[in-house]
């Protein structure tokens, strides 16, 4: 199974300030057109997953431009520009180019 | 607007059985992968079982093969669950997109295995 790494685990941002959460796939998520099925999910307490970034860059409708996804071959990067109280929850990768889809620890982002 | 709403959680023993149900609405269920995630408490999501849009694939992850069956009928998707264990207490979503990405997610239901 393909192993997804997240780091950090638990990130604490200023309100305002930037953030970055980094993911590592044992296995490369690309299909055979090229695109790379890599996703970001967010998930606020007590809340279902929502997904903000798939093909890892594409934000999903609704998803503010502050959040960002970025990367290529094994590594990637979802970007924060300026964090918002709105934004504390956990953040999850995951691929979805093998079965089975296999997701990252997730990243507990709070309010520092 | 993309609804899911599942159903049938609870109580179970183990070595018992219990189907979950996933009601959906606002799309047309034969145009989307539908999956069931799970996470159990205070832990990360784990993918547990998909289905192809016109149902003619099933996948599993190893850990519920043989005991766990997906299936989808009309506007509702299912998850039979036998042979229940311990490791199986989880909230259970389903999920749905065009692909595996998951882009709409029900709001769970829990499962919880104990005697």
């Amino acid at each position: 199974d393909v192993v997804m790494t997240q780091s950090p685990l638990s990130l604490p941002v200023a309100l305002g300030q930037p953030a970055s959460i980094s993911c590592r796939s044992s296995q490369s998520p690309v299909s055979s057109q090229g695109n790379f099925y890599l996703v970001w999910f967010h998930q606020r307490p007590g809340q279902s997953p929502r997904r903000l970034i798939y093909n890892a860059f594409n934000r999903d409708s609704g998803v503010p431009d502050r959040f960002s996804g970025s990367g290529s071959g094994t590594d990637f990067t979802l970007k924060i520009s300026r964090v918002e109280a709105e934004d504390v929850g956990v953040y999850y990768c995951m691929q979805a180019a093998h079965w089975p889809c296999s997701f990252g620890q997730g990243t507990r982002l709070e309010i520092k | 607007e993309v609804q899911l709403v599942e159903s049938g959680g609870g109580l179970v023993q183990p070595g018992g059985s219990l189907r979950l149900s996933c009601a959906v609405s606002g799309f047309t269920l034969n145009h989307y992968y539908m999956s069931w995630v799970r996470q159990a408490p205070g832990k990360g999501l784990e993918s547990v079982a998909i289905i192809k849009h016109d149902g003619s694939e099933e996948l599993y992850v190893d850990s519920v093969k043989g005991r766990f069956t997906i299936a989808r009928d009309n506007d509702f998707l299912y998850l039979q669950m036998n042979n229940v264990r311990g490791d199986d207490t989880a909230v259970y979503y389903c999920a749905t997109s065009g692909g595996w990405d998951l882009a709409y997610w029900g709001q769970g239901t829990l499962v919880t295995v104990s005697s």
